[in-house]
């Protein structure tokens, strides 16, 4: 049962390029979140989603950021015109549909570096 | 936004039970503890949880007071593998909520 998977794992930009990183959930989890952590800072919530519907982006910054989860295939975080502060470790979780719990599973990570 | 409090680094012995203390005085009767763990920048790993009983895996043991304000992680035989970044997280009871990382207790296992 393959984990949560991320690509690429290393994506290097230049400013004011589009960044696209993707995030395949565990087999028969619906529910995908997006965490930044910035360098020697701990891990930040970005955004939760459920196939085709966007639950919370409380913590996406509100320009040049977006976040989709298809019916049909990877989530996708999406960052345009990047920034060398976007430079950080974006990491992807997911969970099944299950009250009660909050225990999510974890991607290895898509480290952004911007020039 | 994180509402735990945690030692920003502590040591253990390998071989020894390794005791990480972690304070949630303000946790509300529907919210859960969580640990997870983050190896050298990779992804986070789930430890283990609970609401109000100790519980235990193969991987730790969790142990809650009575008035559920701290609880204590226990990894009964610390290895090397377990140097890392632990995390005690108090979220909400109704499931699939955000997680609220701090900054975490880093673990250090010496030989």
């Amino acid at each position: 049962n393959a984990g949560v998977m991320q690509n690429p794992r290393h994506l290097v930009r230049r400013r004011g390029q589009e960044a696209r990183l993707r995030c395949s959930p565990m087999k028969g989890h619906s529910h995908v979140y997006w965490y930044r952590q910035l360098p020697e800072e701990g891990l930040k919530f970005m955004v939760y989603l459920q196939k085709e519907n966007i639950i919370d982006e409380s913590g996406m910054p509100k320009e040049r950021f977006s976040a989709e989860f298809p019916k049909e295939g990877p989530s996708i975080l999406r960052i345009q015109q990047v920034v060398r502060g976007d430079s950080a470790a974006y990491f992807c979780a997911s969970s099944p549909e299950r009250l009660y719990t909050d225990t999510q599973y974890f991607g290895p990570g898509t480290r952004l570096t911007v020039l | 936004d994180a509402k735990t409090t945690q030692p920003p680094s502590m040591d253990c012995a390998e071989g020894r039970a390794a005791n990480l203390p972690c304070n949630h005085s303000t946790i509300s009767g529907n919210e859960y503890v969580y640990w997870y763990r983050q190896i050298h920048s990779q992804g986070p790993q789930y430890i283990i949880h609970g609401l109000k009983n100790n519980e235990t895996n193969e991987m730790a043991s969790l142990i809650i007071t009575e008035d559920r304000k701290s609880s204590t992680l226990i990894l009964p035989h610390a290895t090397l593998r377990d140097t890392a970044v632990y995390y005690c997280i108090v979220s909400g009871g109704y499931g699939n909520n955000r997680l609220a990382f701090g900054k975490g207790n880093q673990v250090v296992v010496i030989p």
